[in-house]
Order: C-alpha cells, then sequence, then structure tokens
C-alpha cells in the first residue's frame, strides 16, 4: 500500500537551531519523494523534490531507500520558515497524483 | 507562470443544496486534474482524478454521486459537492500538471472553502 507517514504533528525550535522533520514511506517500486510547503493562508507550494537533489531556501532532503525515509533538514531555522510541511510521494507514470503524509507544524520561536 | 485558480474561494451553502467549485488551469492545458480535501492542519486527502473527456477516478471511500467531477475542457474542472451536509464542510483544494513539463509542475489551487450550515 502506498502511505507516506510524518510522525510529528508539530515541531517547535528556537531560531539558528538545527531542524529536521520526519518523512517515511511505503510504496511498491520507485516512488517519486516531494516536500511541499503551505505557509499561513498561502497555497501548497513545492519545495524540493529528491531527484533535483537541491537545496531551497536552506533545507535539504535526501532519500534513503534502506529506510524509507526522505527527512527534510535545515541546519539553522528562521522564523520565516514557520509553516505546515507536508512529505508526499507520487509513483511514476501517475501524471502528478500525490499521497500526502499527516504534515508537520513547524513553529520556529524567536 | 502557470497558475491554477479555484473559484470561489469561499462559499456557504444551506443544508441539502448542492455547491459548485471551479478548478482553473490558467496558461496550460491540463487534462488530468485532483481534487483534495484537507481539514485544518491535516493531510490533504486524495479524493478523485479528473480527467478531461472522461469519468473521473474516485479513490475509495469517496462517494461519487455525491461529489460530482466533470472535467468538460483542458482548463477547467468542477466539483460539485450535491445534497450537502454540516460534514461536508471542509477545504477544497485542486491540482494540475502541466503536462509539457515534469513533476516538478504540480501547481495547486488557493483551494475552496466550504461551509455548510
Amino acid at each position: 500500500a502506498q502511505r507516506v507517514t510524518q510522525p510529528e504533528k508539530l515541531l517547535s525550535v528556537f531560531k539558528g537551531a538545527p531542524v529536521e522533520l520526519k518523512c517515511n514511506y511505503s510504496y511498491s517500486g520507485s516512488p517519486e519523494l516531494f516536500w511541499y510547503v503551505q505557509y499561513s493562508r498561502q497555497r501548497l507550494q513545492l519545495l524540493l523534490r529528491h531527484i533535483s537533489r537541491e537545496s531551497i531556501k536552506g533545507f535539504t532532503a535526501d532519500l534513503n531507500k534502506g529506510e524509507t525515509s526522505f527527512h527534510l533538514k535545515k541546519p539553522f531555522a528562521q522564523e520565516e520558515d514557520s509553516a505546515m510541511y507536508y512529505c508526499a510521494l507520487s509513483g511514476y507514470n501517475q501524471g502528478g497524483k500525490l499521497i500526502f503524509g499527516q504534515g508537520t507544524e513547524l513553529s520556529v520561536k524567536p | 507562470g502557470a497558475v491554477v485558480s479555484q473559484h470561489p474561494s469561499r462559499v456557504i451553502c444551506k443544508s441539502g443544496t448542492s455547491v459548485k467549485i471551479e478548478c482553473r488551469s490558467l496558461d496550460f492545458q491540463a487534462t488530468t486534474m485532483f481534487w483534495y480535501r484537507q481539514f485544518p492542519k491535516q493531510s490533504l486527502m486524495l479524493m478523485a482524478t479528473s480527467n478531461e473527456g472522461s469519468k473521473a477516478t474516485y479513490e475509495q471511500g469517496v462517494e461519487k454521486d455525491k461529489f460530482l467531477i466533470n472535467h468538460a475542457s483542458l482548463t477547467l474542472s468542477t466539483l460539485t459537492v450535491t445534497s450537502a451536509h454540516p460534514e461536508d464542510s471542509s477545504f477544497y483544494i485542486c491540482s494540475a500538471r502541466d503536462p509539457a513539463t515534469g513533476l516538478d509542475t504540480i501547481y495547486f489551487g488557493e483551494g475552496s472553502w466550504l461551509t455548510v450550515v
């Protein structure tokens, strides 16, 4: 079964602290993994995906197929990072159909 | 740039009535659109895949007679909540992918808040 699990509903850190948002997945095949961010009162937007292996706004995520994980990391959190973060997966040739995790609310305190 | 637009952004309807939500792809044609439902600070649950010119594909547990989806053109999909009840109150989001590009071009609408009173 296809599933994305984000175990933390809320993650609260202080500004400048490292942050790691956990994501584990279950998929029979080779999925594409994504992180989406939803700032308050704004639409969902793509943060990064595992294929591109790039860093966006200081965030990185590495796909670990052995542990079926795709944790999102940032070494120094900023207040403007406060938002809802969703891990999602899509199978190849699924045309954009995404399965989302439960979401983690990141709160960065000053 | 490519944008997906939803209308209305907020709607209140009486219990028992039907309400239609539109999802439009701007600047690109989308043969496939997706409808999600989201409860506050919870995950997006995929409801159905809207296919241009053919029937929508519904996820398990989603009532197709209650959530009617029509994808009559390459830029418009509509979700009609029929005989709405208070438990249908939710945030509905659509997405579309620009087929000319890859998976990093899945665009989301701004969402539509439905309140059934």
